[in-house]
Parts: C-alpha cells; structure tokens; sequence
C-alpha cells in the first residue's frame, strides 16, 4: 500500500534557527513528490515538485531535496512568516489518476 | 491571491438544504478536483475531472453531487448533508494528460451544517 509518512509532525524553531523537515514515502513507481505550504484557513500553496533521486530546488529560504526514499525540506534561517504547516504529497502508480497520496503534515512555529 | 477562486468562502446550512459551491480557473488547466479537509488532517481526495470527464469518484456518498459545465467551472452540489460533513472543500487544478504536474488549490469553501 502507498504511503507518506511526515515527521516531526510539530516543530517549534527560534528565529534563525535552520532545521530540516522529513517526509518518507513507500509508494511503487514514484511519479512525483510535492511540498506545499498551507496558512491556517488557507488552501494548500504550491512549493516545489521533485521527480528523481538527487535532484534539489530551492526557493528563498527553503529548500527542497529527494531521495529513493524521502525527502526533506530544509529551512535556513527562519522568520516568523514561514510559521504554517507544510504538506508532503506523492503521485505514484501507473494509472492515469492523478491522485495525490498526502502524509499528515509538519505545523511549523517560529518564533522571533 | 490564487490562480483557483472558490465562492462561497463560508457556507452554513441546515441538513435538509440545497446549496452548490463553485470553482473556477483561468490557468488553462484540464485537470480539476475536489477535497474535504477536516481540521489538522491532510486533503482527501473526492473527485477529479479529466477533460469535462469525471474520471475518479473515490466512494462519495451521492448526497455530494459533482458537476463540470466547462474546461473552467467545477460545481459541487450538496443536498441532505450530514453534520460530519462540516469540513474545508477545497477544489484544485493542475495540467491535463500531464499527470505529474502539480495541483494548485483554491483557499477553500468552510461549511459547517446544523
């Protein structure tokens, strides 16, 4: 069965302090692997999509990589604003779906 | 500001009510589908359109109804909901046949029934 497992699923950071969030995934053929941003009351914002082991995208101070069996988020230097919970999701399979399979998220807090 | 605009932002209705939620994208998009979300929980997959084309209905109880009048509108009919149904529904698009595009979500409608 396909799974996507996030951790840890709260963190709480200091201003400035950088840390890594972890999203594993078992999922048989990987079609991609999303990261959003969701802000309470909010939908879910678009961050990154990573297709293959080793590749990396970044975006200000986030940055995204993935490997054969996770991926993490790592934030560098942290503000205030990027306190939200951040989704991991997979599309896998070789159906023609779309599906989404997405882990129970990471609510992140900084504090100033 | 998303590219994904849902209307209404807030719903209350009583459980013998008729009421539809809508969504609406400008981004070209082919793909377009609709999640429940309950609080602290990830999306849940309803339903997805493909080409006007329902193309997934992951068990929904026909007391949700969905509807896809264009390339552009996703609808969702609801009659004689339960109150277990309050929840964030949020709709999304993404590419047609490119299935490993990203979705991008709506800012939700919140229901909450009687």
């Amino acid at each position: 069965e396909d799974q996507v497992t996030q951790s840890p699923e709260a963190l709480r950071l200091q201003e400035g302090e950088s840390s890594s969030l972890n999203c594993s995934y078992t999922v048989s053929g990987l079609r991609g692997l999303f990261w959003y941003r969701q802000d309470p009351g909010k939908g879910p914002e678009f961050l990154f999509t990573l297709y293959s082991a080793g590749e990396e995208k970044e975006k200000e101070r986030l940055k995204a990589t993935l490997t054969k069996k996770e991926s993490f988020l790592h934030i560098t230097a942290p503000k205030p604003e990027d306190s939200a919970t951040y989704l991991c999701a997979v599309q896998a399979g070789s159906g023609n779906t779309g599906k989404l399979i997405f882990g129970q998220g990471t609510t992140l807090q900084v504090k100033p | 500001d998303t590219e994904v605009t849902q209307t209404p932002k807030h719903l209350v209705m009583g459980m013998t009510n008729k009421k539809s939620l809508k969504c609406e994208q400008h981004m070209g998009h082919r793909a377009m589908y609709w999640y429940k979300q309950k609080a602290k929980k990830p999306p849940e997959l309803m339903f997805v359109y493909s080409y006007e084309k329902l193309s997934i209905n992951e068990s929904v109880p026909s007391r949700f109804s969905p509807e896809c009048p264009n390339s552009s509108l996703l609808n969702l009919h609801l009659h004689a909901l339960q109150p277990e149904d309050s929840a964030l529904y949020l709709c999304a698009s993404s590419s047609g046949q490119v299935l490993n595009q990203p979705q991008h979500f709506g800012d939700g409608t919140r229901l909450s029934i009687l």
